[in-house]
This record gives structure tokens, C-alpha cells and sequence, in this order.
């Protein structure tokens, strides 16, 4: 079965500095790896996903399948990341599993 | 255009009772999930609606339970209520079935049972 471990419940780090928050999953094909963000009050949302390559807000994320990872990264942090992180795993065959999410960060940025 | 909505926003029921829940997706999606969301288990995956039928269900018992409608919308029914079900379920549409399967969240309705 498919699984996906985030290790860090809650990460603090000040804003200017580097925040990596840490993916690692276990699945036996080619997952589609996402990572969504809850801010306060608001819904979830995708944030993004490997398969786009994309930078968004300054969070990168990249798909290391040696390590089975997916680790999200920002150079500098800023206030407004603060947030809840969720990494998911997709079935990337289009299977009907629905999405398999980690059970999050809690992100703070300290000023 | 419009996001995903899901009616009511709380509810308050008692034990053994049931109790439907109603999601409305994003216009032209398909497919409907749904998940439960507590502090302890994080989010779960209950099932997948696509085009009225259910494509896949999670690990949760028989007591939950849901349905799709012609026009995409579903509902999800837990009956005979237990504490434990106490919980923020989400449901997410997306185009399911392209290359873009983006599942686009609702803001959930919390069920408390007591």
C-alpha cells in the first residue's frame, strides 16, 4: 500500500531563512507527487506538483526517486508562509485510490 | 467559476444517529472525493465518485456511504453515529480522467457527534 511519512509535525524557522520541509514515500509504481497548504481559515489548496516542475511562491519541490523523496523548499522564508503543509502521492495511472496524504507540517515563521 | 461547496458547514448529532452530508464541485468536474480529517489520523481517503460510480473506497467501514448525482453532485451518508466520527470532512473535486487530476478542495463541514 501506498504511504507517504512526513516526520516533522511542526518546523519554526525565521523569516529570511531556508525552510525544507521533508516528504518521503513508499508506493511500488511512478507516483504523481503534490504538495498542498492550508493558511489559516482558508481551504486547502494545491501548492504544487512534481510532474509541472514548477516555482511557486518561491517553493520548489523536486522528485528524488532513489531516495523516494519529495522534499519542499524556499530559500528565504517569509511571514506569510506560515501555514499547514500537506505532501500527497497520487496514483499516477489514473487509479481510483484518491490521494494519500502525509499527515503535515505546521510551518511558523518567526519574524 | 464558482469552487467546490459543501453544505452545512457544522453539524451537532447524538450517537446512533445518521447524518448526510452534501458536496457541490466545481462546474464540469466529474469526479468527487471525499476525506476525513482529525488531529490524529491527518487526512484519510473515505471514496471516489466518477460519473455516478463509485471507483474506489477507502479503509472505513460500512457505515459510511455515499452517492453521485447526474450533475456531478454527491452526498456522503455515516449512519448510526459513533464519537469517533467526530471529524472535518473535506470533499475535492477534479477532472478526473485528464492529464489534469488537481483535486480542488471544499472547505469542509464538521461533524460533531456527541
Amino acid at each position: 500500500a501506498q504511504r507517504v511519512t512526513q516526520p516533522e509535525k511542526l518546523l519554526s524557522v525565521f523569516k529570511g531563512a531556508p525552510v525544507e520541509l521533508k516528504c518521503n514515500y513508499s508506493y511500488s509504481g511512478s507516483p504523481e507527487l503534490f504538495w498542498y497548504v492550508q493558511y489559516s481559515r482558508q481551504r486547502l489548496q494545491l501548492l504544487l506538483r512534481h510532474i509541472s516542475r514548477e516555482s511557486i511562491k518561491g517553493f520548489t519541490a523536486d522528485l528524488n526517486k532513489g531516495e523516494t523523496s519529495f522534499h519542499l523548499k524556499k530559500p528565504f522564508a517569509q511571514e506569510e508562509d506560515s501555514a499547514m503543509y500537506y505532501c500527497a502521492l497520487d496514483d499516477s495511472g489514473g487509479g481510483a485510490d484518491g490521494l494519500t496524504f502525509g499527515k503535515g507540517t505546521h510551518l511558523i515563521i518567526q519574524p | 467559476k464558482a469552487g467546490v461547496t459543501q453544505t452545512p458547514r457544522y453539524l451537532i448529532k447524538t450517537r446512533g444517529q445518521q447524518v448526510t452530508l452534501s458536496c457541490s464541485p466545481i462546474s464540469g468536474h466529474r469526479s468527487v472525493s471525499w476525506y476525513q480529517q482529525t488531529p490524529g489520523q491527518g487526512l484519510q481517503f473515505l471514496f471516489e465518485y466518477f460519473s455516478e460510480t463509485q471507483r474506489n473506497k477507502g479503509n472505513f467501514p460500512g457505515r459510511f456511504s455515499g452517492r453521485q448525482f447526474s450533475n456531478s453532485r454527491s452526498e456522503m451518508n455515516v449512519s448510526t453515529l459513533e464519537l469517533g466520527d467526530s471529524a472535518l470532512y473535506l470533499c475535492a473535486s477534479s477532472s478526473r480522467g485528464t492529464a489534469n487530476t488537481e483535486a480542488f478542495f471544499g472547505q469542509g463541514t464538521r461533524l460533531t457527534v456527541v
